[in-house]
């Protein structure tokens, strides 16, 4: 348990579907992240969000749609995805400054299937 | 940006052996160097870091080395037992200093 909650852990969805992943973390940390994991690229970063202002969106598409209501909370919205989008969705969490010597901790990914 | 390259891909070992890792970093501002270790179907974890203030970090086995001037970091791994198997991933800040950016990772795989 590392205080970052990733729920659902396994979703599939149809290309047509809308759905959500949701993260939250217990760690009083300012920062989030979505990071995607897959076989092509294993550690993708895709949006930053730092007390909940997005900061950086790593040039992903429009059918993935981030919200972070407040510190503690992220969500990334899927809408009409492509099966080649199937991966694993990690959020993660960090307090301070990176350079600091402050490291991100990762929730438990939610893996997706889309079909 | 931030550019990561980490080798080898792969690299298997016997149990006992010591596995080494390398990773190059392209932004000389970056200060930080952490390692991760990500076990099969878990979450990636810190498993070692260090700051560009000194130049190796130990924690028993696991050792990381820092070449600033180089701009190239490594990971290693001594008296390597089977639970080491894992990817292990290197990262460095992103130009802006707010994320981490990845290397490729490395599967180790130790044999006993």
């Amino acid at each position: 348990e590392t205080g970052v909650t990733q729920t659902p852990r396994h979703l599939v969805m149809g290309m047509t579907n809308k759905k959500s992943l949701k993260c939250e973390q217990h760690l009083g940390h300012n920062a989030m992240y979505w990071y995607k994991q897959s076989a092509k690229k294993p550690l993708e970063l895709m949006f930053v969000y730092n007390f909940k202002e997005q900061t950086e969106n790593n040039s992903v598409p429009s059918r993935f749609s981030p919200e972070c209501p407040n510190s503690s909370h992220l969500f990334l919205h899927l809408h009409t995805l492509q099966p080649e989008d199937s991966a694993l969705y990690l959020c993660a969490s960090r307090k301070g400054d990176i350079n600091s010597g402050n490291t991100i901790y990762f929730g438990e990914g939610s893996w997706l299937t889309v079909v | 940006g931030e550019n990561v390259e980490q080798h080898p891909s792969t690299l298997s070992v016997q149990e006992g052996d010591s596995a080494v890792i390398k990773c190059t970093y392209s932004d000389s501002a970056s200060n930080y160097f952490p390692w991760y270790k990500q076990e099969l179907g878990k979450r990636p974890q810190l498993i070692i870091d260090i700051r560009s203030n000194v130049g190796e970090k130990k924690d028993q086995r696991i050792a990381v080395t820092l070449n600033k001037t180089a701009k190239h970091f490594s990971l290693h791994i001594t008296e390597t037992q089977p639970e080491d198997s894992a990817v292990y991933f290197c990262a460095a800040p992103n130009q802006a200093g707010t994320a981490l950016i990845f290397g490729k990772g490395t599967t180790l795989s130790v044999s006993s």
